[in-house]
């Protein structure tokens, strides 16, 4: 079957860095998102990524590892707003999204 | 910034009632997707939409839920009757509807579902 795996939950400090990961098996690969949630909200894009490597954007930084089935999304200079929940989908090989549960990520001051 | 529209943007309604839920995608998006979220887990695909075609529809429980995008542009979703078990946050999504590049999906606000 396919599979996502991520943390359910992580805390972090107030302008410190954490880094979220998030591991999968699905039939075939066609790229991997990083999605942001706030409670009650809908999801919104943060970045994709369909080659091995890092992209920067800002704040964030989302890393994979196609041959591991692994990606991160690094937060850093963290801010009371990024409080929320964080979701990887990896599109699969009949381009459909599979989605992991999300990861809870609670920010302190 | 084109958006993804949706409403109601909360409904609250009785078992075996009928429910509605209306969602018009960024204008030019050919491909339009309808997803059921429960709290703490992630989006699940209910039906996809490529024009007015259904793409997938294999999760769709389609003994009460039914979906519609005559013209290639709004979507309706309906739920007769509602069960208790559908009290979720539905969301709308849309994307351009090409073949290769990223096919970001973009999110409309949600309709959050409480059933009585």
């Amino acid at each position: 079957g396919q599979n996502i795996d991520q943390p359910t939950e992580m805390t972090a400090t107030e302008g410190a860095i954490v880094q979220i990961n998030c591991t999968y098996q699905t039939s075939g690969f066609n790229g991997l998102f990083w999605y942001q949630q706030h409670a009650g909200e809908a999801p919104t894009f943060l970045s994709y990524n369909v080659l091995d490597g890092l992209e920067e954007k800002g704040r964030f930084s989302s890393f994979l590892s196609r041959s591991k089935g692994y990606s991160y999304l690094l937060l850093k200079e963290l801010q009371m707003k990024d409080s929320a929940s964080y979701l990887c989908a990896v599109r699969d090989s009949n381009y459909q999204l599979i989605w992991g549960a999300g990861t809870k990520l609670i920010i302190k001051p | 910034e084109a958006e993804v529209a949706q409403s109601p943007r909360y409904k609250i309604t009785e078992k075996s009632q009928a429910v509605a839920f209306w969602c018009d995608p960024i204008s030019g998006h050919a491909t339009l997707y309808w997803y059921r979220q429960i709290l703490g887990q992630g989006p699940e695909l209910l039906v996809q939409f490529q024009d007015e075609s259904v793409v997938d529809d294999s999760q769709l429980p389609k003994d009460r839920f039914s979906a519609e995008r005559l013209k290639g542009v709004d979507s309706t979703l309906k739920i007769q009757p509602a069960e208790l078990g559908d009290s979720a946050m539905y969301l709308c999504a849309s994307s351009l509807g090409e073949t290769g590049g990223a096919e970001t999906q973009y999110f409309g606000p949600g309709t959050r579902l409480l059933v009585l």
